[in-house]
């Protein structure tokens, strides 16, 4: 069981909007930043967000990040089927000094 | 372009010992950490460690320390994960990724990716 916490999946229609959720702790997420991940089927897992809210350079603006306390949240605006994938949020835990992953979310585009 | 490129897929009888590699390009290899990311098949992502190579400061997460050791030759800009003894449990695809902190942030997060390393383990 992940220290993260993430819903194992999510389900929207195309064109629709969904927030994918990631809850942990104080001593991970509530004092340090989260980046989030795209793994589509068969490939290797791609970052979409970083530093909460950031997103690389090619990652279309549909793609949103936002923390509030122990909790951060991605959002996907105007799904697409191409965006059926899983996604992970990722933080570092000053308690224990390394890096965590959440146990990742299947979202399934209707 | 920031690359990292990982050895090729290994077959392993319980108990052999393995070493894989991640060779970086494109950025300075020297002065950036790199870490290791396990996916069992069908699995999530799992932390592994990470490493810098300017100074082999290595950081691991509980669940792999001990388990496996890494380590990295900055003259050959590569980083590595060893084991000494494999398991069928260690069979899983493994990923090396550039490992980023933020400079005023202090936040922490992986890119670019490795095209990933399927370790199989098998009698």
């Amino acid at each position: 069981q992940s220290v993260l916490t993430q819903p194992p999946s999510v389900s929207a229609a195309p064109g629709q909007k969904v927030t994918i959720s990631c809850s942990g702790s104080s001593s991970n997420i509530g004092n340090n930043y989260v980046s989030w991940y795209q793994q589509l089927p068969g490939t290797v897992p791609k970052l979409l967000i970083y530093e909460n809210n950031k997103r690389p350079s090619g990652i279309p603006d549909r793609f949103s990040g936002s923390k509030s306390g122990t909790s951060a949240t991605l959002g996907i605006t105007g799904l697409q089927t191409g965006d059926e994938a899983d996604y992970y949020c990722g933080t570092w835990d000053s308690s224990l000094s390394f890096g965590l992953f959440g146990g990742g979310t299947k979202l399934t585009v209707l | 372009e920031v690359q990292l490129v990982q050895s090729g897929a290994e077959v392993k009888k319980p108990g052999e010992s393995l070493k894989i590699s991640c060779k970086g390009s494109g950025y300075s290899f020297t002065n950036s950490w790199i870490g290791w990311v396990r996916q069992v098949p069908g699995k999530g992502l799992e932390w592994m460690g990470i490493i810098y190579p300017g100074d082999s400061d290595t950081r691991y997460s509980p669940s792999f320390q001990g388990q496996v050791t890494i380590s990295a030759d900055k003259s050959l800009s590569t980083a590595y994960l060893q084991w000494s003894s494999l398991k069928a449990s260690d069979t899983a695809m493994y990923y090396c990724a550039r490992h980023w902190v933020g400079a005023t942030s202090g936040g922490t997060w992986f890119d670019p990716w490795g095209q990933g390393t399927l370790v199989t383990v098998s009698s």
